[in-house]
């Protein structure tokens, strides 16, 4: 079964520091989707970031990067200069998805927990 | 404006007293999906909808229905909520094609307590 796993329940960051923070997952597909998703209080779902497993280059968006590791089935999200806006939930998530059959589900992790310090 | 609406936002309600929770979406997407969020938990995905008449059950299927009689629509019913289904329920859609990473879009959350 698929798992993606978040060791850190809550990180803390100065401002305008660098941040990683780290998944893992376990799978036995070669094709899928990795993301990273954003809540900050207001409770609602952001994507930050996302990677196809089928692409070595990770991806980047502006201050946030991945550092996507296949073989390590690893995917850790880095924020650069560090903002006050930053500060929220962080979740981790997995998606594969088999067309033919109809499959195309997400798994997420728990979640980590950023707190931006001024 | 292209967004997902859930309705209710906050529900209070008693073991047994059936309910449902309203999904609609105005982009045209395909697929549609319920997710539950419980601290220490993350998010776990309830079922999902690939299109009309199609659902699955994901991760955490007991106790929950849906259907998909409209492709906007795709409310969650709970038929008989006991207090462990108290919960932040989310329901997301995004686009479905074999080639993509089609990225989900998020409703607000519907906030249910269950005594």
């Amino acid at each position: 079964a698929q798992t993606v796993t978040q060791s850190q329940p809550e990180m803390s960051v100065q401002e305008a520091e660098t941040v990683t923070l780290s998944c893992t997952y376990d799978t036995s597909e070669s094709d899928y989707y990795l993301f990273w998703y954003k809540q900050p209080p207001s409770r609602q779902m952001i994507l930050v970031i996302r990677q196809e497993a089928y692409k070595q280059q990770n991806a980047t968006e502006n201050r946030f990067s991945v550092n996507f590791q296949k073989a390590a089935k690893s995917f850790s999200l880095k924020i650069s200069d560090s903002q006050l806006g930053d500060a929220a939930m962080y979740f981790c998530a997995y998606r594969f998805d088999r067309y033919t059959s109809g499959t195309y589900k997400y798994i997420f992790g728990t979640g980590t927990r950023l707190k931006v310090l001024a | 404006e292209a967004q997902v609406t859930q309705n209710p936002r906050y529900l209070i309600t008693v073991t047994g007293k059936k309910l449902t929770v309203t999904c609609s979406q105005n982009m045209n997407h395909e697929y549609m999906s319920w997710y539950r969020q419980d601290p220490g938990l993350g998010l776990r995905q309830i079922y999902y909808s690939m299109n009309v008449e199609v659902t699955d059950k994901g991760d955490v299927p007991e106790g929950y229905k849906v259907s998909r009689k409209e492709k906007r629509n795709f409310p969650l019913i709970l038929e008989s909520p006991s207090p462990n289904q108290t919960s932040l329920y989310f329901c997301a859609s995004s686009l479905y094609s074999g080639t993509g990473h089609n990225e989900q879009f998020f409703g607000p959350g519907t906030r249910l307590t269950v005594l």
